[in-house]
């Protein structure tokens, strides 16, 4: 039973460009949900996507936008990135009111 | 700004020894988890306890929950060098949104 897949596992891209991160839930989850966790911080909400649209946004800018597909996969797209966006990003799936499982993450480094 | 705080930030123990670290939340909550993250990687799901609960057990960990201190503590028994890690603590709030809010974490280094 495969896990979430997030990819790619790591990722270099210079200020001002635009990346996107994808996620594939764990098999029979149909809620995704994605964290930016800064290094030695905890992990911080981004916005979590049910039935392909945001259910529930943190306090982040519009730069950040996501899609989720009638697969249940999602995506993170992060526009003019600055540096403070360098940061292990977190995908998480999970189905109503079970616990959530947890990619790898994908390593953003902005330079 | 994160809603749980751990405590200690940092702990070095002796493999062998006990390992409690706590974590103080705000607002209400429906549940609990306790996460461990190894080496900046993704998050494992430890221990859930919900709202109602006072005390749960799963193999060498126990978490107890006070509502009415908003605390919680997670004890690790008998550690060993493989629990060197982070630890985080998450709530999820009154709602069916789901969303977690993480402290910042206890990072936790087992001397051989």
């Amino acid at each position: 039973d495969a896990g979430v897949t997030q990819s790619p596992t790591h990722l270099i891209k210079t200020r001002g460009q635009q990346v996107t991160l994808r996620c594939s839930p764990k098999s029979g989850h149909d809620t995704v949900s994605w964290y930016q966790q800064a290094l030695g911080q905890g992990p911080q909400f981004i916005f979590q996507y049910y039935e392909e649209e945001e259910r529930q946004r943190g306090n982040f800018p519009d730069r950040f936008s996501g899609h989720q597909f009638p697969n249940y996969s999602s995506e993170l797209n992060v526009n003019a990135l600055l540096l403070g966006d360098s940061a292990l990003y977190l995908c998480a799936s999970s189905t109503h009111r079970a616990s959530y499982t947890f990619g790898s993450g994908t390593r953003l480094t902005v330079v | 700004s994160q809603q749980g705080e751990e405590d200690p930030q940092a702990l070095s123990i002796q493999e062998g020894e006990n390992a409690t670290m706590n974590c103080s939340y705000k607002t209400s909550i429906n549940n609990l988890q306790w996460y461990r993250q190894n080496s900046g990687r993704g998050l494992v799901h430890l221990i859930l306890i919900r709202s109602n609960e006072r005390e749960k057990h799963s193999g060498r960990l126990r978490v107890t929950l006070d509502t009415s201190k908003k605390s919680s503590s997670l004890l690790i028994t008998a550690s060993r060098a493989a629990d060197t890690a982070s630890y985080f603590c998450a709530t999820d709030g009154n709602g069916g949104a789901q969303k977690l809010v993480f402290g910042q974490g206890t990072r936790l280094t087992i001397n051989p």
